[in-house]
């Protein structure tokens, strides 16, 4: 299966301060995703990085504090912008092979961020 | 969105036990997965599964897909200690993965 690397895997950030993830995956896929899990918690997802266009967000989540990049179908961007202490979470990256219901995702190793 | 609720939350268990968690929904899902997540590292994908009724191995984990499409649960036989981790059910549209709560398992000798 695909594997996806994400840099850096952890940063400490000063709030105020913005901080952008990279995520390659060693193969072509359709579908890109960012995923944050909070301290303790599930995964929810961000946002729907969009190959060539702008990034599909969930609610809560927008374009001004999270923009997302997808230049092709291996290489995805998320920045954290202007922390604060409330961003502190693990952001992960997502990639799905293919279109259709059967689509399995893998996760990067994802990049823990602590704001102070 | 639609929720998903997994129980237990946490379990502490000796190893050579069997252990057995379980998400449900109150809304009708096309797909169940469960995956595991190790500290430091992302969730990694133990079964998936796309039929009602379905019942899937691997190894000592099995994991069934509820008759009514609202239900799931994991087992894990005979547990050993790298079993230790957070389990999450997951259901996929279109890529997208909606997470329950995770259950956390732990693993005495």
């Amino acid at each position: 299966s695909a594997v996806i690397s994400q840099k850096p895997s952890r940063d400490i950030c000063q709030r105020g301060t913005s901080l952008t993830i990279q995520c390659q995956v060693d193969s072509q896929v359709t579908m890109m995703f960012w995923y944050r899990q909070q301290p303790g918690q599930s995964l929810t997802l961000i946002a729907t990085a969009n190959q060539g266009s702008e990034a599909t967000y969930e609610s809560g989540f927008v374009i001004d504090k999270f923009p997302i990049s997808r230049p092709n179908l291996t290489f995805s961007t998320l920045t954290v912008s202007n922390m604060s202490p409330e961003d502190s979470s693990i952001y992960l990256c997502s990639g799905a092979p293919g279109w259709g219901m059967n689509t399995e995702a893998f996760f990067g190793q994802g990049t823990r961020l602590t704001v102070v | 969105g639609q929720q998903l609720n997994q129980s237990p939350q946490s379990m502490f268990i000796q190893e050579g036990e069997d252990v057995s968690m379980n998400c449900t929904s109150s809304s009708i899902f096309n797909t169940w997965l469960w995956y595991k997540q190790d500290p430091g590292e992302g969730p990694v994908l133990l079964i998936a599964l796309y039929k009602a009724g379905e019942l899937t191995s691997n190894g000592r984990l099995t994991a069934q897909f509820g008759i009514t499409r609202k239900d799931s649960f994991l087992n894990i036989s005979a547990s050993i200690p790298s079993d230790v981790g957070i389990y999450f059910c997951g259901s996929d549209s279109w890529g997208k993965l909606q997470f329950g709560a995770g259950t956390q398992v732990v693993v005495t000798p």
